[in-house]
């Protein structure tokens, strides 16, 4: 048990789709962050939230849309996804405080055929 | 900005023998510096973490890592190893006044009987 809940773990869905992740944590943690795990690649910093407000936006095309309706959950909405869209999506919460540390989510695995 | 180098992609060790991942960083300003292990299907947990004061930091699982602020390293290390510890194993730092972490690509870690 982690402290952050991510589902679904598996996904498959087509181009056409839409589709939604959920993360959640009950750690009484202020920031929450969606990454991006793809093979052989670093973990790529999609979206961060700080007391629900977004505070970055990594550059991520449009067809990825974030919500954070309070602190202690996330959501990632996919929609007209690409192959290349295929990895690992993880979700992360820490307090306020970089030195913190992050406590991550076991992730969702998300194939697009 | 900041960087993170994980030279190895992977390091085969038999084991109870020593094994020793490298990290290199560079950044303009003082860092956090982590080291986070992911077992297959999870998502990442901290091992450990440096802030500041000594540069011989312990985590959990027997890992310790030495920051070298003039080698602009943080080297993993443990003194013998278990299958157990066969994982990926993530670098990552921060710098000082940011909430982004940059990780490495990983090092694949795997313990042979």
């Amino acid at each position: 048990e982690t402290g952050v809940t991510q589902t679904p773990r598996h996904l498959v869905m087509g181009m056409t789709n839409k589709k939604s992740l959920k993360c959640e944590q009950h750690l009484g943690h202020n920031a929450m962050y969606w990454y991006k795990q793809s093979a052989k690649k670093p973990l790529e910093l999609m979206f961060v939230y700080n007391f629900k407000e977004q505070t970055e936006n990594n550059s991520v095309p449009s067809r990825f849309s974030p919500e954070c309706p309070n602190s202690s959950h996330l959501f990632l909405h996919l929609h007209t996804l690409q192959p290349e869209d295929s990895a690992l999506y993880l979700c992360a919460s820490s307090q306020d405080a970089p030195d913190y540390g992050y406590t991550f989510g076991s992730g969702t695995r998300l194939t697009v055929v | 900005a900041q960087s993170v180098t994980q030279l190895d992609s992977q390091v085969p060790v038999f084991e109870e023998a020593p094994v020793e991942l490298r990290c290199n960083y560079s950044s303009s300003v003082s860092v956090y510096l982590f080291w986070y292990v992911q077992y297959p299907n999870q998502g990442l947990q901290l091992l450990l973490k440096y802030l500041s004061g000594s540069t011989l930091v312990k985590g959990i699982n027997g890992f310790e890592a030495e920051f070298n602020k003039s080698q602009t390293s943080f080297h993993l290390r443990k003194p013998s190893v278990h299958i157990s510890d066969t994982a990926e194993y993530f670098c990552a730092v921060c710098g000082s006044g940011t909430y982004k972490y940059i990780f490495g690509t990983g090092t694949r870690l795997k313990v042979l009987a």
